[in-house]
This record gives structure tokens, C-alpha cells and sequence, in this order.
């Protein structure tokens, strides 16, 4: 199993320019987060997903939209860049939501916004 | 609002010197706390859930423990591969995990 896997691993935008970061999961989970890291503070959730089309916000949403069409994937969008975008994004799954059960992460995209 | 705060922020080690992190925490109704380890470069990855005060839980060089109010993670002769960064999170709703900004530890041959 691959586990969680994210692309790309690293970008550069320009301010207003739009992506998407893509994770993908071969764990058949159905809780998927994504998460930002900024140096000095903690991992802190912008949204996730608790199954196939439904999302919801996290602590730090503005600026960022997800889907999930697809039980296994879980897309990231940045509609128009800004530099406090700057972040490494972390994508995670869990197979339940249980305190049981712990989160398994990607290897992170470093986004730079200029 | 949760609050979770880890020290020191860094700490060097000499290889076999023993010592401890520490993870305080602010919550209402804890439901548990995760530890994970972080190298450069890559995601977070799991270590230890514990659920009540008084609950301990080891691997290899590395003990956690949790109060009411904190938690420790002690690392026994650690050796260089133990170097890393290492992160506690809370747990007190379903879908919400406060993490602490983690504390980069170094060992020294």
C-alpha cells in the first residue's frame, strides 16, 4: 500500500494564481483532513471530509475549497493565491473517527506564494 | 479554546543523555492525546494515543505518560536516528486535533 500520497510535492505561485493539490488514499478510509504547518504553530485544519461528497470547515477554511468526489481522493483548491498561503499542506486519512483511530499523513506539498 | 503548548521549543542531546518533552494542555473534556513524530521533510507519523491520566505506553527508547494537565515523553539513551521532531496533539471532538508546534530534538554521536 502506498498509503497517503500528495502532488505535487512542491510549487511556486505567483499572487492570484489558482491550484490544486491532489491527495489520494489506498487505505479505504473514509475520513480525509487537510492540514497547513506554519514554522512556530501547530498543524491546524483547514477542512475536511467524513465521506464521499461531503466536506466541512475547519479551523482556517478562508481562501481554500475541497471535494470529494471520490471516496479515495481529496482535492485542495486555491482559487486566487496569496502570499499568507505560504505553507507546507499536509493531507491525512483515518479509517473511523474514534479517538481509537489515528490519522495517517502524506508527505506534505510545500507551497510558495510570491 | 483548546490550547496546547510543547517544551522546550529545540533540544541537543548528546547520544545516551536521557530526557523529557513536555506537552500542557487546555481542553474541555479530553478524549485523547496523540504523540507523533515528525522527520524533516515528510508528514507526521503516529506514535502513541493515551486516554486517561495515569496511563503509560513505551516504544523502544521513547515513554509517554499523561496528567490531567500534561504530558511527557521521555526518550531512554536516545541515539542519533532519534533525532526528529515530535508533535502532541488533543483530541476533544471528533474531527478536531489542536497540536502543539512540536519540540526538534537533536542527538549528538
Amino acid at each position: 500500500n502506498a498509503g497517503v500520497t500528495q502532488t505535487p510535492k512542491f510549487r511556486v505561485l505567483k499572487t492570484g494564481q489558482s491550484m490544486t493539490l491532489l491527495c489520494a488514499q489506498d487505505m479505504n478510509h473514509e475520513y480525509m483532513y487537510w492540514y497547513r504547518q506554519d514554522p512556530g504553530m501547530g498543524l491546524r485544519l483547514i477542512h475536511y471530509s467524513v465521506g464521499e461528497g461531503t466536506t466541512a470547515k475547519g479551523e482556517v477554511p478562508d481562501g481554500y475549497n475541497v471535494s470529494r468526489l471520490k471516496k479515495q481522493n481529496f482535492l485542495l483548491g486555491l482559487e486566487s493565491a496569496a502570499p499568507s498561503q505560504t505553507s507546507v499542506y499536509f493531507c491525512a486519512s483515518r479509517p473511523f473517527a474514534g479517538v481509537d483511530y489515528e490519522q495517517y499523513f502524506g508527505p506534505g506539498t510545500r507551497l510558495t506564494v510570491t | 479554546e483548546d490550547q496546547v503548548t510543547q517544551s522546550p521549543e529545540a533540544l541537543r542531546l548528546q547520544e545516551g543523555e536521557s530526557s523529557s518533552l513536555n506537552c500542557s494542555y487546555t481542553v474541555s473534556g479530553l478524549r485523547g492525546l496523540f504523540w507523533y513524530r515528525q522527520d524533516p521533510g515528510k508528514g507526521p507519523e503516529f506514535l502513541f494515543t493515551l486516554y486517561s491520566a495515569g496511563e503509560e505506553k513505551e516504544k523502544e527508547r521513547l515513554k509517554a505518560t499523561l496528567t490531567k494537565k500534561e504530558s511527557f515523553l521521555h526518550i531512554t539513551a536516545p541515539k542519533p536516528e532519534d533525532s526528529a521532531t515530535y508533535l502532541c496533539a488533543v483530541q476533544v471532538r471528533a474531527h478536531k486535533l489542536s497540536f502543539g508546534a512540536g519540540t526538534t530534538v537533536t542527538v549528538r554521536a
